[in-house]
């Protein structure tokens, strides 16, 4: 069974700085798709970002990009000029074709101004 | 992108109470939907895959009589919490598949749902 483990519960970062948030999953499959979803006070789950793993480059999108390491089994997201509005809870996921997520246990992001 | 919407978005009930809630893809057809359970400050547990046409496959653990599923159009999933119980109280989400990324869920905006 797949398994995503995301080991820091909390995480702080002062406004403008970059703060990263780690997650490490497991599998034996070859080709699955990796995910960071943000959920915010409202409880809406967004999405931020998405990484195939077929795909060597890392994702980006705008301030929020990722490390993603296949052979280490690990998917970073990392967040440059931290924003008031970008504290949340941040879940890490897996996927595969068949369409059913894998999550993590979440990082609640503080951000201090 | 792919929207999904949710109704109730929040509701109270008395104990013994059948609760109705809906999930919907407005601006595409769905034919997996998936239904979560959300405890405060907790990761999003799965219940089920709702399945339009057939039978909704849930995860084990969870009662089928209990979270009844119907995924009647390939626009609307039903969750319905029969005889609910303040142990039910929870925050619950939908989540569908957009069509052509199967691997990417777009999410209902949730029900919380108190049972007194």
């Amino acid at each position: 069974a797949q398994t995503v483990t995301q080991s820091q519960p909390e995480m702080s970062v002062q406004e403008a700085e970059t703060v990263t948030l780690s997650c490490t999953y497991d599998t034996s499959e070859s080709d699955y798709y990796l995910f960071w979803y943000k959920q915010p006070p409202s409880r809406q789950m967004i999405l931020v970002i998405r990484q195939e793993a077929y795909k060597q480059q890392n994702a980006t999108e705008n301030r929020f990009s990722v490390n993603f390491q296949k052979a280490a089994k690990s998917f970073s997201l990392k967040i440059s000029d931290s924003q008031l509005g970008d504290a949340a809870m941040y879940f890490c996921a897996y996927n595969t074709n068949a369409g059913k997520s894998t999550f993590g246990d979440g990082t609640t992001l503080t951000v201090k101004p | 992108g792919a929207v999904v919407s949710q109704h109730p978005s929040w509701v109270i009930c008395k104990s013994g109470t059948s609760v109705k809630i809906e999930c919907r893809s407005l601006d595409f057809q769905a034919t997996t939907m998936f239904w979560y359970r959300q405890f405060p400050k907790q990761s999003l547990m799965l219940m089920a895959t709702s399945n339009e046409g057939s039978k909704a496959t849930y995860e084990q653990g969870v009662e089928k009589d209990k979270f009844l599923i119907n995924h009647a159009s390939l626009t609307l999933s039903t969750l319905t919490v029969t005889s609910a119980h303040p142990e039910d109280s929870s925050f619950y989400i939908c989540s569908a598949n957009s069509p052509g990324t199967q691997e990417t869920q777009y999410f209902g905006p949730g029900t919380r749902l108190l049972v007194l």
